[in-house]
């Protein structure tokens, strides 16, 4: 079975930290996201990566960025967490570039409370 | 931005069949529409795809109009289990779908 595997199934960090979300996927996808979810509003993509050192904005990237230096590994970083980047992370990945024909795989999510 | 539009809630008895419609006629002919359930608080689960044709897995069935702007994921004989929030997605440009708020189904006991 494809795994994507996110490095903490919980996180609780300090207003001004430094977050470091990790995701790695075990079967060689070339694309790999990341979104959030929050009551009321579904999946937002904050960003996602159509291969190794390449990423693009999706609709919220604001207070958040990216890196993928493997194809493998997939990571969003909250430079400076707010309370308002409380939130359930998830991270997924599909087989090839074009989306039409391939779906996602998703990892288990990382609820992240800032306080 | 491809989007999706599914009734915000369902309910459905244990045992009878759970009838989910999605519209999106904004599909573009070679495209896939998918659906994923999600159970409170955990990733989204594939559940199935399709193309033109009607699909089956082992999970549900997936019926699409002929002029491929809605349809309808069923599951044939729900369970207490199935209680989930269900989501419809097409492509939105070449690498990424756009989730929208999916539907919320209740299996009553």
């Amino acid at each position: 079975d494809v795994k994507v595997t996110q490095s903490s199934r919980y996180l609780v960090k300090r207003t001004g930290e430094k977050v470091f979300l990790e995701c790695v996927q075990d079967m060689d996808h070339e694309n790999m996201f990341w979104y959030r979810q929050d009551p009321g509003l579904g999946l937002r993509l904050i960003y996602f990566s159509y291969d190794v050192k390449m990423k693009e904005k999706g609709d919220i990237p604001e207070g958040y960025s990216v890196s993928r230096e493997k194809k493998e590994r997939f990571s969003l970083i909250l430079e400076s967490a707010s309370t308002n980047q409380t939130s359930m992370y998830l991270c997924a990945s599909s087989a090839a570039r074009r989306a039409a024909n391939y779906g996602y795989t998703f990892g288990s999510g990382t609820r992240l409370t800032v306080v | 931005d491809a989007k999706t539009t599914q009734p915000p809630s369902m309910d459905c008895a244990e045992g009878r069949a759970a009838n989910l419609p999605c519209n999106h006629s904004t599909i573009s002919g070679n495209e896939y529409v998918y659906w994923y359930r999600q159970i409170h608080s955990q990733g989204p689960q594939y559940i199935i795809h399709g193309l033109k044709n009607n699909e089956t897995n082992e999970m549900a069935s997936l019926i699409i109009t002929e002029d491929r702007k809605s349809c309808t994921l069923i599951l044939p004989h729900a369970t207490l289990r199935d209680t989930a929030v269900y989501y419809c997605i097409v492509p939105s440009g070449t690498y990424k779908y756009i989730f929208g708020t999916g539907t919320r189904l209740k299996v009553l006991a």
